[in-house]
């Protein structure tokens, strides 16, 4: 079973730049969330697809945007990068069927931007 | 809202000592509850769940129960050791639409010292 993977590990960016961060969901998983987990912080909810439509969404503004693939897969897009956006970000994977939900992340993606 | 809150760290114990993390919680409905666990440099991972009032879920002598009367689930552990070193959070999913999404406690670092 393979696990959630993410690219790329980190990612040095200018603000005002735009980013691409991407996520394989494990094995047999249908949906993905995204989570931003600022120095110091618990993460924090950006957003969720499933059958490759968003289908929840935290509060984080539009220029926080997503992707899922037929193949489950899933990519993050930010615009317009801010400092605070400097932050970990990390996918997780659920089977929407199981009884408990539970998410399993990925490493994650360490953002920098300055 | 949906809300945890975590004991404070960092918490440093020596080897085989007890642990004690507090977590409790407030939300609308019967969340699902977790643990996870993060080293360093790594993304989380799952340590242990518990689905409805009473549960105690379970993993690698760490222990916690769903108790919806005080609203808490407080993660134990009987003796730790020094590869428990880690920040370990609590989090509640919960339901948002169709989105099903975790809301975390801002974690607690633990150190254990041989």
């Amino acid at each position: 079973e393979t696990g959630v993977t993410q690219s790329p590990t980190h990612l040095i960016k200018t603000r005002g730049q735009q980013v691409t961060l991407r996520c394989s969901s494990q094995s047999g998983h249908n949906t993905v969330s995204w989570y931003q987990q600022a120095l110091g912080q618990g993460p924090q909810f950006i957003f969720q697809y499933y059958r490759e439509e968003e289908n929840g969404r935290g509060n984080f503004p539009p220029r926080f945007s997503g992707l899922q693939f037929p193949n489950y897969s899933s990519e993050l897009n930010v615009n317009a990068l801010e400092l605070d956006d400097s932050a970990l970000y990390l996918c997780a994977s659920s089977l929407a069927q199981s009884g408990a939900y539970e998410q399993y992340f990925g490493p994650g993606t360490r953002l920098t931007v300055t | 809202g949906n809300s945890v809150t975590q004991m404070e760290g960092p918490v440093t114990l020596s080897e085989e000592a007890f642990l004690t993390i507090n977590c409790t919680y407030t939300a609308t409905g019967y969340p699902s509850l977790f643990w996870y666990v993060q080293y360093p440099g790594e993304g989380l991972q799952l340590l242990l769940k518990a689905t409805k009032a009473d549960d105690k879920g379970s993993n690698k002598g760490f222990e916690a129960t769903y108790r919806k009367e005080t609203t808490s689930f407080h993660l134990e552990k009987g003796s730790v050791q020094v590869s428990d070193s880690a920040v370990y959070f609590c989090a509640l999913l919960f339901s948002s639409g169709s989105a099903r999404q975790l809301t975390f406690g801002s974690g607690t670092q633990l150190t254990v010292l041989p």
